[in-house]
């Protein structure tokens, strides 16, 4: 059983396309991530949801959504494409906000063309 | 704000001998946690070893172990008897304990090559 696990892997779309990401957690976690890794390799938080309330939400634009229908689940749907958005896609659960490691999902690689 | 640096791009270690990877944080906090993760080529991010601030002994899990030290705000990590399958990127990363710390903050990096 995958503790986290994302899909799809890997998307490529064009620009101005809409996608989702979608995130579960098998682990009984209260905390849900998104983490963007860059092309350098240079992973930075976008979101964190604590038993489905955002809590963290770093300087991206709105035109990511996260969702979190509950607390095993946390989507990302991404509106208007663009280039600048090709990057691999983390999704990461732990036990609590300030309690624990990460456990990571296996990535989603998005290229926008 | 927290910052982690990890100041070797890439490191590369003959199979069997030992490597220490780097990382330096800033913080104000007194109570944090430290850890080390691996990415190989698969991207999954994979623990390796945790540290919690306010524990004076370092962790140690197998082969790999860290020398934390708290008053220089360094978090190293020694690779013993490396393998392999040790090859991989290297994350330094830090969580603090209260606040809107909650997130992982993590350095840019470190690629280990493995020499057979």
């Amino acid at each position: 059983d995958t503790a986290v696990s994302q899909t799809p892997k890997y998307l490529v779309t064009q620009m101005g396309n809409d996608k989702s990401i979608k995130c579960e957690q098998n682990l009984g976690h209260d905390t849900m991530y998104w983490y963007k890794q860059d092309s350098k390799k240079f992973l930075k938080i976008m979101f964190s949801y604590n038993n489905k309330e955002l809590i963290i939400n770093e300087t991206v634009p709105n035109r990511f959504s996260p969702k979190s229908p509950d607390k095993a689940h946390l989507n990302l749907h991404i509106n208007s494409l663009e280039l600048g958005d090709s990057a691999v896609y983390f999704c990461a659960s732990s036990r609590g906000p300030f309690t624990g490691e990460l456990f990571f999902g296996e990535g989603s690689r998005l290229t926008v063309l | 704000a927290q910052t982690v640096t990890q100041s070797q791009p890439e490191m590369s270690v003959q199979e069997a001998e030992t490597v220490t990877l780097s990382c330096t944080y800033d913080t104000s906090e007194s109570d944090y946690y430290l850890f080390w993760y691996k990415q190989p080529p698969s991207r999954q991010m994979i623990l390796v070893i945790r540290q919690e601030a306010y524990k004076q002994q370092n962790a140690t899990e197998n082969r790999f172990s860290v020398n934390f030290q708290k008053a220089a705000k360094s978090f190293s990590l020694k690779i013993s008897d490396s393998q392999l399958g040790d090859a991989a990127m290297y994350f330094c990363a830090y969580k603090g304990v209260g606040g809107s710390q909650g997130n992982l903050i993590f350095g840019k990096g470190t690629k280990l090559s493995v020499k057979p």
